[in-house]
């Protein structure tokens, strides 16, 4: 069984750097054709993907958030960690992280709300 | 401004069938997969279809997908009070070297 789930702050404050992570089981970033990214949604609004990391540590980045995005990968962990710089109350949104394969995210976590505000 | 264009919302009364178009280009929808997922409020996405037409184990055959040069449709039949929700389509675009989504459907099940 996959699973994953996503940790973190759920309020930061603007300009500050925000950390989440994404702790998952019931596969390996070491194998062939897998990877887990993140997608964002803010309240009421559609999806929105970030970052992805995949298990030959190649990393993609949304082109309009690249600049604030860094994703890595420890795999001895099963972990992925997102970072996000230079915050701002537009990026309040709920963020998951998911499993990909092909270019389908095949399982969910349940999301982590953050809010941004001084 | 989402780089697949769905309709903002469609109906149909239980038991009916209900398509959702996802319109793209050639450097999306065209050469790649598509993918639709089903968003239940308050709760995450989950992967309805995969690579087209394909079915994750679990998901009735009710729910099927289709493609046709740069568009995708998902079609739900036998409409249930229990599919309202929101629907995406997902696929990679091979000129942004990123995934991309739709801006959602939303289905209402009359």
């Amino acid at each position: 069984q996959i699973t994953l789930k996503e940790s973190g702050p759920t309020l930061v404050k603007p300009t500050q750097t925000l950390t989440l992570t994404c702790t998952f089981s019931g596969f390996s970033l070491s194998t062939s054709g897998v990877g887990v990214g993140w997608i964002r949604q803010p309240p009421g609004k559609a999806l929105e993907w970030l970052a992805l990391i995949y298990w030959d540590d190649d990393k993609r980045y949304s082109p309009s958030l690249k600049s604030r995005l860094t994703i890595t990968k420890d795999t001895s962990k099963n972990q992925v960690v997102l970072t996000m710089t230079n915050m701002d109350p537009v990026d309040t949104a709920t963020y998951y992280c998911a499993h990909i394969q092909s270019s389908s995210w095949y399982h969910w976590g349940q999301g982590t709300l953050v809010t941004v505000s001084s | 401004q989402s780089v697949l264009t769905q309709p903002p919302s469609v109906s149909a009364a239980p038991g009916q069938k209900v398509t959702i178009s996802c319109s793209g280009s050639s450097s999306n929808i065209g050469n790649n997969y598509v993918s639709w997922y089903q968003q239940l409020p308050g709760t995450a996405p989950k992967l309805l279809i995969y690579d087209n037409n394909k079915r994750p184990s679990g998901i009735p055959d009710r729910f099927s997908g289709s493609k046709s040069g740069t568009s995708a449709t998902l079609g739900i039949t036998g409409l249930q009070t229990g599919d309202e929700a929101d629907y995406y389509c997902g696929t990679w675009d091979s000129s942004l070297s990123a995934a991309v989504f739709g801006g959602g459907t939303q289905l209402t099940v009359l």
